[in-house]
């Protein structure tokens, strides 16, 4: 699986969209992106995947450029409960043979500010 | 439609006991993931698992640790003879059987079991 970088804290005034970027340089072609969080202590929190194309859902949009080598997770409009690490992990699909373990790197600090 | 669930949600036990950890998949869930957090540091892959096979289970210490998914009732992590160095939260998470045509891994994590060794 391709290893992912990101940048390890970032701020962002609540109620603004909250912009987590992540590289993934080595990724291949049947890489997923996946993006999961955890807030303190909890457990991990699965948000969003995409493959090729930009994804949306009612948690967040994933944004992943032309040639798959970076993406971003945008959170429209932060709140403080979404202050926690956020988790970019490159990861084999269905079919691909592996056992699709998440390998989960340091992650993003965001601390979403009042 | 539950969630994952893990019980205990907290465990203290002493040097030398052993450590019984459970997870519940979700309903029509499959397969079982055990992940381990150590304080202060990320997660970490232990073993994966299907209705009485382990798939792969490269990242289990090799001694005292085992883990089972009978074909009735929760996934099992047992850990014998606990040392302080394996007090740590011990996270679940399960994933559906893939479908044909699509990719249906999403791993969906449970709340926890928080290892405590005296």
């Amino acid at each position: 699986d391709a290893k992912t970088t990101q940048p390890p804290s970032m701020d962002c005034a609540e109620g603004r969209a909250a912009n987590l970027p992540c590289n993934h340089s080595t990724i291949s072609g049947n890489e997923y992106v996946y993006w999961y969080r955890q807030i303190h202590s909890q457990g991990p929190q699965y948000i969003i995947h995409g493959l090729k194309n930009n994804e949306t859902n009612e948690m967040a949009s994933l944004i992943i450029t032309e040639d798959r080598k970076s993406s971003t997770l945008i959170l429209p409009h932060a709140t403080l409960r979404d202050t926690a690490v956020y988790y970019c992990i490159a990861i084999v699909g269905a079919g691909g043979g592996a056992t699709n373990k998440l390998i989960f790197g340091t992650g993003t600090l965001l601390a979403v500010q009042p | 439609n539950a969630g994952v669930m893990q019980n205990p949600r907290h465990l203290v036990r002493r040097r030398g006991q052993e450590a019984r950890l459970r997870c519940s998949p979700m309903k029509g869930h499959s397969h079982v993931y055990w992940y381990r957090q150590l304080p202060e540091e990320g997660l970490k892959f232990m073993v994966y698992l299907q209705k009485e096979n382990i798939i792969d289970e490269s990242g289990m210490p090799k001694e005292r640790f085992s883990a089972e998914f009978p074909k009735e009732g929760p996934s099992i992590l047992r850990i014998q003879q606990v040392v302080r160095g394996d007090s740590a939260a011990y996270f679940c998470a399960s994933s559906p059987l893939p479908t044909s045509g699509g990719f249906t891994d999403t791993q969906y994590f449970g709340p926890g079991t928080r290892l405590t060794v005296l």
